[in-house]
């Protein structure tokens, strides 16, 4: 069974302190590994696939990295606006509901001015 | 241009009664997904529609839990009997065929059940 796990499940940080989400993750055969950001009363907003070990992605102050086992969401310098919960999920290569993303329960930032 | 709609946005509804929830994915996007999340969950999957092969519902909870997709766009999800249990926020998301696509979330339907 696929399972997604990330940690810490909250997270305070100054405004300009950096710091980094974890998702470790279990799957049968990994055909994608996607972050995403919810805001309170809205659906996920995509932010990054990833799909082997060894790469990276970035966006403004956000870097996704990816291994066989974990994947990291760095945030450098983060602001007030990029307070949300982020989201982490893989797309399997088989198996019963592939084509559907398995989350994790997220990680809640919170960024103080 | 226009994202992922569902509608409607809150249904409030009483224990036994059946609710219909609808999601108008992006134009274009062959592949529909419904997810359910719960408080303090994570996002969980439901079913999955790509064109016109049969949809996968390994991840419906139970029997009274049905969705259809019409002419390849609109699709209903459709809840029997509710219970307070299928309290929850119905997420609809659409996406382009291929290997690992990114998936398109709509904003959700709260669904409550007293």
């Amino acid at each position: 069974e696929d399972q997604v796990t990330q940690s810490p499940e909250a997270l305070r940080l100054q405004e300009g302190e950096s710091s980094s989400l974890n998702c470790s993750y279990t799957v049968s055969g990994l055909r994608g590994l996607f972050w995403y950001r919810q805001d309170p009363g809205k659906g996920p907003e995509f932010l990054f696939t990833l799909y082997s070990a060894g790469e990276e992605k970035e966006k403004e102050r956000l870097k996704a990295t990816l291994t066989k086992k974990e994947s990291f969401l760095h945030i450098t310098a983060p602001k007030p606006e990029d307070s949300a919960t982020y989201l982490c999920a893989v797309q399997a290569v088989m198996g019963g509901g592939a084509d559907g993303l398995t989350f994790g329960k997220g990680t809640h930032l919170i960024i103080q001015p | 241009g226009a994202g992922v709609s569902q509608s409607p946005s809150n249904k409030v509804t009483e224990k036994g009664k059946d609710v219909e929830l609808r999601c108008d994915p992006i134009s274009g996007h062959t592949a529909l997904y419904w997810y359910r999340q719960s408080l303090g969950q994570g996002l969980e999957f439901l079913i999955y529609f790509q064109g016109n092969s049969a949809p996968d519902k390994s991840g419906l909870p139970s029997d009274r839990f049905s969705a259809e997709r019409t002419g390849g766009s609109v699709s209903t999800l459709t809840i029997q009997r509710t219970q307070q249990e299928d309290s929850a926020v119905y997420l609809c998301a659409s996406s382009t065929a291929g290997l690992a696509p990114e998936q398109f979330f709509g904003p959700g339907t709260r669904l409550t059940v007293l």
